[in-house]
């Protein structure tokens, strides 16, 4: 079964780094999702993208995120200066379509902001 | 604003025991309903999904939820849980217009089952 895939597992960054991670969606999805996941705490819903452009973000997204999908196959989310409660679990996710299918997720990468 | 509570954050069971986690959304309007399930160190993934029609779905691993719309609830039942369950399950709601969605998801219920 396709899946989606996320790398790397565990990024480990400096305060004020960029960091991004990336994920390959399953090939035939059109919408991509990025979800983080603070320990402990649920699932935040972080922004949607398709056709290229943002479909919705939430208040989490502001200027120091963005995505991109460089290619036909990555989808990356990039972080620009971070800061100590970026660190959490972040989830990236695909879908056929908007309606009548689920989302398949990633296993996650682990972000670690020391 | 669309929210999903779920109420039990942490319920331990014994082995062969029954289960219901509770699930309830505040948005009044149309919703897809779903349960994920994580277990340790693994990604999320989907248990059942409700759309439409019977509001008594089945997923996976003997897992059912029953949408009660009048009561805005979703919630997850398996009659007979094994160690294997150990998991944390989230309950989440999506809503969406044209070509947009937005899913939103619960707080999570850790579930620990004893042997």
């Amino acid at each position: 079964e396709p899946e989606v895939t996320q790398t790397p597992s565990h990024q480990v960054t400096q305060m004020g780094q960029e960091v991004i991670l990336r994920c390959v969606p399953i090939s035939n999805h059109l919408y991509f999702y990025w979800y983080r996941q603070i320990l402990g705490q649920k699932v935040e819903f972080l922004v949607s993208f398709y056709n290229n452009e943002i479909s919705e973000k939430s208040e989490i997204f502001d200027d120091q995120f963005s995505v991109e999908r460089p290619d036909g196959s990555n989808f990356t989310l990039k972080i620009r200066s971070t800061k100590l409660e970026d660190s959490a679990m972040y989830f990236c996710a695909s879908s056929e379509m908007a309606a009548n299918q689920p989302q398949h997720f990633g296993d996650g990468t682990r972000l670690s902001i020391l | 604003a669309q929210s999903v509570s779920q109420h039990n954050h942490h319920v331990i069971l014994s082995e062969a025991a029954s289960l219901e986690l509770g699930c309830n959304y505040s948005y009044g309007g149309t919703v897809n309903l779903f349960w994920y399930v994580q277990y340790p160190g693994q990604h999320l993934q989907l248990l059942l999904k409700y759309f439409s029609g019977d509001p008594l779905v089945k997923g996976i691993k003997g897992f059912e939820a029953e949408f009660i719309k009048s009561k805005f609830s979703f919630n997850l039942r398996k009659p007979s849980v094994q160690w294997s369950d150990t998991a944390e399950y989230f309950c989440a709601v999506r809503r969406y217009s044209g070509g947009y969605q937005k899913v939103t998801f619960g707080t999570g219920t850790k579930l620990q089952v004893i042997p």
